[in-house]
């Protein structure tokens, strides 16, 4: 069974440049959460979304932050422009019913 | 919204010894769950509680949900290095379309 897939798994770049994560959720999960893990905040949801809807964005940072989800296996959070406070590991999960979420590997972004 | 708080933050044991972590939440529990991360790895789901009561073992880890369903223990019995890791509690909102929330974490580090 395939697991959530994220990529990449290390993403190191400048600040200011556009940054790109994905997440590919399990199949037949119908929810999934973009998460952020730093030491000083802990772990963070940032949005999630049900049926490839966005439900609740209260998490995201500011408008450099932004996410989508254009079908049930695909979703992208993007930060543009980027800057060195967004360094963290960012998770993405996903869910089916009343189920716990499964989570992915994450992606380790440090921002220079 | 719904807070969890962990406690201790922080747990360093001799290898065979017990422990046990602790998870309060500020509104009755519908859905607890406990998740342990190793570093630098995702999360991984451990157990969920829902019924005041409830206990659940799992090789020697049990977590335990008060009749209240406002507080939930895990306890792990002799110790031994592959326990170490963060330890994160998370709930359910009920009434929030699945949003979740996790407790702050609890670092363990088991020394042999």
């Amino acid at each position: 069974d395939a697991g959530v897939i994220q990529s990449p798994r290390h993403e190191v770049t400048e600040m200011g440049q556009e940054v790109t994560l994905r997440c590919k959720p399990i199949s037949g999960h119908n929810s999934l959460f973009w998460y952020r893990q730093t030491m000083m905040r802990g772990l963070e949801l940032l949005i999630y979304f049900n049926n490839n809807v966005p439900i609740d964005d209260s998490g995201m940072p500011e408008d450099r932050f932004s996410a989508k989800m254009p079908n049930a296996s695909f979703s992208t959070l993007k930060i543009q422009p980027s800057e060195p406070r967004d360094s963290a590991v960012y998770f993405c999960a996903s869910v089916v019913g009343n189920q716990p979420q499964h989570f992915g590997d994450g992606t380790r972004l440090s921002i220079l | 919204s719904q807070e969890l708080e962990q406690s201790p933050q922080s747990l360093i044991v001799q290898e065979g010894k017990n422990l046990t972590i602790n998870c309060t939440s500020s509104k009755t529990l519908y859905g607890l769950y406990w998740y342990k991360q190793k570093y630098g790895e995702g999360l991984i789901f451990l157990m969920m509680l829902q019924k005041g009561g409830e206990e659940k073992s799992h090789e020697k880890i049990t977590a335990k949900l008060d009749e209240k369903k406002q507080q939930s223990s895990l306890h792990i019995t002799a110790s031994q290095p592959s326990h170490a890791g963060i330890y994160l509690c998370g709930a359910d909102s009920p009434g929030n379309f699945n949003k979740f929330y996790f407790g702050s974490g609890t670092k363990l580090n088991v020394k042999p």
